[in-house]
């Protein structure tokens, strides 16, 4: 069974740093890209990062970049999410998700993680 | 590319066919799914590539649809589909729709 495992989330003051882990078992991690998708307090779904099966490519959406940073270790089978520079518009749940063995689409999610970003 | 869901929240009743739309501002060439999040839950993918049936999901839950327009349906409506349903397009970037809320009637 595949299971994805946020953790790391809480609060944190604004301008400072997080580091989001995703534990991964049930599947083979290094055959798959995996990504960071966030959904704001009762808004809709937004996709934040995505790396690819062996960590050579990485993908940001405009508003994180420079400021967040995707990564693996496949050894370990888990993805992180290093978030610095916070601001109060990066509170939200993060999802860890699983994109589909060679298609764009997201087939596995976790349950999430909050993190809220306020003084 | 913005998606547009509508209705933004649909009644209906147990047993009713319900559907729901999602409009894109350009053409997604079928690269659209649909997901489902029960509340406090993790989005689940229902439908993949317009018309795929991801494996394990109920066959009262189908897609269809081309250029920009897609729907989901659900062809006879029952207690545990009360959810948030997203559409998501991957043809130009990636990017979900506002989602339509699902509730009983």
């Amino acid at each position: 069974e595949v299971q994805l495992v946020e953790s790391g989330g809480g609060l944190v003051q604004p301008g400072r740093s997080m580091k989001l882990s995703c534990a991964a078992s049930g599947f083979t991690f290094n055959n798959y890209d995996m990504a960071w998708v966030c959904q704001a307090p009762k808004k809709g779904l937004e996709w934040v990062a995505t790396i690819s099966y062996d960590g050579s490519s990485t993908y940001y959406r405009d508003s994180v970049k420079g400021r967040f940073t995707i990564s693996r270790d496949n050894a370990k089978s888990t993805l992180y999410l290093q978030m610095d520079s916070l601001r109060s518009e990066d509170t939200a749940t993060y999802y860890c998700a699983r994109r589909a063995y060679y298609a764009p689409y997201f087939d596995y999610w976790g349950q999430g993680v909050m993190v809220t970003v306020s003084s | 590319i913005q998606l547009t869901q509508s209705p933004s929240l649909l009644s209906a009743s147990v047993g009713d066919r319900v559907t729901l739309s999602c409009k894109g501002s350009q053409n997604i060439n079928n690269y659209l799914a649909w997901y489902q999040q029960k509340l406090g839950e993790a989005p689940k993918l229902l439908i993949y590539n317009t018309n795929s049936l991801q494996t394990g999901i109920p066959s009262r839950f189908s897609g269809s649809g081309s250029g920009t327009d897609y729907t989901l349906t659900i062809s006879s409506l029952q207690p545990e589909d009360v959810a948030t349903y997203f559409c998501y397009q991957y043809n130009n970037g990636n990017t979900f729709g506002a989602g339509t809320k699902l509730e009983l009637k």
